[in-house]
C-alpha cells in the first residue's frame, strides 16, 4: 500500500515553455501532498506544501508564480512550472501524507526536468 | 527553524560489515524521525521511522536509535550488502504543517 505515482518520469523542453508534472497517491487519500526539488548530489528541499481544495503554501524563496501547484482531489496534485529556464533543470519529487500514519510521507519516483 | 545535520557524508564499509550514520536535530518540539534511502535516479523509500515516545526501534538488519535529550539520532545496518549501497537522508518533523527538513545524505558503499 502506500504508492505514489508521478507522471512523466522525465521531461526535456525548451526554454520559455511550461511544463506540468502530476502526482497522484493510488491507494489512499492524501488531502497533503509536498513537493521539493533535488539537485544533483544534494538533499531534498521542501518548495511548497499542497492542500486539497485550498492554496498551497510555499517555502520562502520559491516564487509561486513560477511555480503553480493545484490540488484539485485528494489523489491529484500538481505542479506547473511556467516559463522555464536551465537554471530550473533539476529532480523534482512529491511525497504524499498518508493521513492513518501521522507525519508518515511516501515518495513518488521523480520527474527529471531539463530545460533546454 | 529546524536544522538537521547528517554525518558521515560518504561511508565504505566491508560486506557484511555494520553501518553507522547520525544524524542531529535541533528543535525540541520535533517528534517524528523518519530514515529514507535513495537509488540513482529514484524517490526516496522510507526505510525506518521513530517517534519520540520511543528510544529504539528494529527492522531486521536495520535499527534506529533515538536520543532526545542529546537530540540526535541514528541509523544502524548490520550485515550489510551490496545491495544497501544508496543514499540514505534523515529527516526531522517540523512544528507546522507536518512537513520534514531533511539531512544532507549519507553515500554508503558497501564492497563486495
Amino acid at each position: 500500500g502506500a504508492v505514489v505515482s508521478q507522471h512523466p518520469s522525465w521531461v526535456i523542453c525548451k526554454s520559455g515553455t511550461s511544463v506540468k508534472i502530476e502526482c497522484r497517491s493510488l491507494d489512499f487519500q492524501a488531502t497533503t501532498m509536498f513537493w521539493y526539488r533535488q539537485f544533483p548530489k544534494q538533499s531534498l528541499m521542501l518548495m511548497a506544501t499542497s492542500n486539497e481544495g485550498s492554496k498551497a503554501t510555499y517555502e520562502q524563496g520559491v516564487e509561486k508564480d513560477k511555480f503553480l501547484i493545484n490540488h484539485a482531489s485528494l489523489t491529484l496534485s500538481t505542479l506547473t512550472v511556467t516559463s522555464a529556464h536551465p537554471e530550473d533543470s533539476s529532480f523534482y519529487i512529491c511525497s504524499a501524507l498518508n493521513g492513518g500514519s501521522y507525519n508518515e510521507q511516501f515518495f513518488g519516483p521523480g520527474t527529471r526536468l531539463t530545460v533546454l | 527553524g529546524e536544522n538537521v545535520e547528517q554525518h558521515p557524508s560518504t561511508l565504505s564499509v566491508q560486506e557484511g560489515d555494520s553501518a553507522v550514520i547520525k544524524c542531529t536535530y535541533s528543535d525540541s518540539a520535533s517528534n517524528y524521525f523518519p530514515w529514507y534511502k535513495q537509488e540513482l535516479g529514484k524517490g526516496p523509500q522510507l526505510i525506518i521511522d521513530i517517534r519520540s515516545n520511543v528510544g529504539e526501534k528494529k527492522d531486521q538488519r536495520i535499527a534506529v536509535t533515538l536520543n532526545k535529550t542529546a537530540k540526535h539520532f541514528s541509523l544502524h545496518i548490520t550485515e550489510t550488502q551490496p545491495e544497501d549501497s544508496a543514499v540514505y537522508f534523515c529527516a526531522a518533523s517540523i512544528r507546522q504543517g507536518n512537513k520534514l527538513v531533511f539531512g544532507a545524505g549519507t553515500i554508503l558503499r558497501v564492497k563486495s
